[in-house]
């Protein structure tokens, strides 16, 4: 099993641009989200998925969206990148019962820079 | 929403110390989790506890829910466990949501 894999690794944009953060997971869960860690900062929720076509906003969803159209991908999009948007970004999953029941497995990140 | 305060923000130990981190959470939660972030930014899940005591190890966890606190031990400390510790509890009363504290980082001297 590869668990959760990101793609890119790293990443710089210019402010405006937009652009898609990959994320895959090959453990069939059906729970996944995507996070931001800020300097200093925990990890923040911006949106999560239960399931293939259900998707809803975490704590921090502005300027991101996502879609669940299969059950291994879940992608995060960045419609017109902004320098507040400069994070680590991680994508996670876990069992259907959702990560505060089940553990939570975490893809390696995407460092993003806005400038 | 709910507050999570993770203390010491900081802490610096000689190879073979023990240790222990705190979190205090605002609000009443039914589930608590313990992560490490090593060095190179990979996050790996230590304990699910909700309440009670449960040991891995080196590392136990402790979470008393009436009070709204949690504690991490780490005995015999390595220099493999440098890196940012997190706590994490559900959120509103949610079982999708988690909500991290800010970390304490801990680095382990040879």
């Amino acid at each position: 099993n590869a668990g959760v894999t990101q793609t890119p690794k790293f990443q710089v944009l210019k402010t405006g641009q937009s652009m898609t953060l990959q994320c895959a997971q090959d453990m069939n869960h059906e729970y996944m989200s995507w996070y931001r860690q800020d300097p200093g900062m925990g990890l923040r929720l911006i949106h999560y998925s239960v399931g293939a076509g259900i998707t809803d906003q975490g704590e921090v969803p502005n300027g991101y969206n996502v879609s669940r159209s299969t059950t291994e991908d879940f992608p995060l999009r960045l419609l017109s990148a902004a320098p507040s948007q400069t994070s680590v970004y991680f994508c996670a999953s876990s069992n259907h019962r959702g990560p505060t029941t089940d553990t939570q497995y975490f893809g390696p990140g995407t460092r993003l820079t806005v400038l | 929403g709910i507050q999570v305060e993770q203390s010491p923000p900081d802490l610096i130990l000689q190879e073979g110390a023990n240790s222990t981190l705190r979190c205090n959470f605002s609000d009443s939660v039914n589930n608590l989790q313990w992560f490490h972030q090593n060095p190179w930014g990979q996050l790996i899940n230590l304990f699910y506890i909700p309440s009670g005591t449960k040991q891995n190890g080196r590392l136990s966890a402790t979470t008393v829910a009436t009070e709204r606190y949690s504690l991490l031990y780490i005995s015999s400390s390595q220099t493999t466990d440098s890196g940012v510790y997190f706590c994490a509890v559900n959120s509103g009363g949610s079982n999708y949501k988690l909500t991290f504290g800010k970390g304490t980082l801990l680095t382990v001297n040879p």
